[in-house]
């Protein structure tokens, strides 16, 4: 099946900094989100990016489907940046819409 | 977009027993999605449930276990059966409008067996 790694693993920063995360994919894919999961467990939807750039407020997004790769940016974070952020991919051979996702990388923002 | 909730938003059971987590979504969706994400590790797809016919399970999860109803488009249910203290984990339920659409998530079931 499809791999989705994520990198880096963890990240720490300082509230006020900038970050990248990044996303690689080894297959075709249809569709690619972006997800941060609070640390109650809620997963919520950052981007829906197959291709192309987005952004919302402090985060953009740009996938390079053509390269398989996503990129997550975060600027100006703030502690309530801190969670898992993963990055799922719905491959183009799946007719179905199943999204297999990434380990995630673990974002703690400090005061 | 779709909202969906999920109940019970986490339960404490003994091992041996089986719990019931209910998925409602706000709208018609084609293909619900039932994924577990165990302690400090990623989601992962245990089976899709389309209208009107059998869930389709991954490699590693079998009907048994893991029994799901689909008799509408707004709703499903995932039965964990026979539970373990191995099963403790966050069952997530998602559903899209399309095969090719954004997906969207339930806030989760928060599962302890002991």
């Amino acid at each position: 099946g499809i791999q989705v790694e994520q990198s880096p693993p963890d990240l720490i920063l300082q509230e006020g900094a900038n970050s990248t995360l990044r996303c690689n994919f080894s297959d075709s894919v249809n569709n690619l989100q972006w997800f941060h999961q609070n640390p109650w467990g809620q997963l919520i939807n950052l981007f829906y990016i197959p291709s192309g750039t987005k952004q919302n407020g402090r985060l953009s997004a740009t996938t390079v489907a053509t390269e398989r790769y996503s990129l997550l940016y975060i600027s100006s974070s703030q502690t309530t940046d801190s969670g898992v952020y993963f990055c799922a991919v719905h491959m183009t051979t799946d007719s179905w819409g199943k999204l297999q996702f990434g380990a995630g990388t673990q974002v703690v923002v400090t005061p | 977009s779709a909202v969906i909730s999920q109940k019970p938003s986490r339960d404490i059971c003994q091992r041996g027993t089986s719990l019931t987590i209910q998925c409602q979504v706000d709208s018609q969706v084609t293909m619900m999605f039932w994924y577990r994400q165990q302690p400090g590790q990623s989601l992962t797809l245990i089976a899709t449930a389309n209208q009107g016919s059998e869930a389709t399970y991954e490699s590693g999860f079998v009907i048994d276990k893991f029994p799901i109803s689909r008799p509408n488009l707004t709703f499903s249910t995932l039965t964990v059966s026979n539970m373990s203290p191995e099963d403790s984990s966050i069952y997530l339920c998602s559903g899209d409008s399309h095969s090719y659409n954004e997906q969207f998530f339930g806030p989760g079931t928060r599962l302890t067996v002991l």
